[in-house]
């Protein structure tokens, strides 16, 4: 399994006001994905972030409000534009396995909380 | 539309004995199925999958079974220790995408 840290743990974020997220691996990885959990809810996918290639976002995802960037094959960002209140949830990246059964590695999460 | 559903919130069983975390889908494409343990402030940990040709598959003290016909898997532990309190996903894929679907989540409290 892989080595996975986020940047910030945690931040308090102005309506309006964007915030980036930084995910590190300790290893190349062809597959990472990015989630969100919102307050007592399931893990959703957000998007899957393609190294050299543009993301593809799940339904109700998109670009405009959740700009995704996978420059290399050990690191991503996600950043959430115009915040709101609803924006407010565990942010978390994770890397696929390239082969089957498929199983993804999460990072410890990034807690946004919009005021 | 929840593909996949883990009906049960919460469960509380006793230190020694056994817990058994349900989880069922709709989507008969379904080919792979994945247990995750999440514990406050960290991200979900990997604990066992299995593949949607066989109806077991056990690792220590985790064994999860496979009803397709009935489009339902379950995580048995045993024996249920303490340090099992979190919160359990399973999470389904299909193909060779990697997504994963993911259930809502059941919050396990072992007594000690």
């Amino acid at each position: 399994s892989a080595v996975i840290s986020q940047k910030p743990s945690r931040d308090i974020c102005q309506r309006g006001t964007s915030l980036t997220i930084q995910c590190q691996v300790d290893s190349q990885v062809t597959m990472m994905f990015w989630y969100r959990q919102q307050p007592g809810q399931s893990l959703t996918l957000i998007a899957t972030a393609n190294q050299g290639s543009e993301a593809t976002y799940e339904s109700g995802f998109v670009i405009d409000k959740f700009p995704i960037s996978r420059p290399n094959l050990t690191f991503s960002t996600l950043t959430v534009s115009n915040l709101s209140p609803e924006d407010s949830s565990i942010y978390l990246c994770s890397v696929g396995r390239d082969r089957l059964p498929y199983e993804q590695y999460f990072g410890p999460g990034t807690r946004l909380t919009v005021t | 539309d929840q593909q996949v559903k883990q009906n049960s919130p919460s469960l509380s069983v006793q230190e020694g004995r056994i817990s058994i975390l349900n989880c069922d889908y709709t989507n008969s494409m379904f080919d792979y199925f994945l247990w995750y343990k999440k514990y406050p402030a960290e991200g979900p940990t990997f604990l066992i999958s299995i593949s949607s040709i066989k109806d077991k598959n056990e690792d220590g003290r985790f064994t999860v079974f496979l009803n397709k016909s009935a489009k339902h898997l379950s995580l048995h532990i045993v024996p249920s220790q303490p340090g099992d309190s979190a919160v359990y996903f399973c999470a389904a894929s299909s193909g060779n995408t990697g997504k994963l679907i993911f259930g809502q989540g059941t919050t396990l409290q072992v007594k000690p």
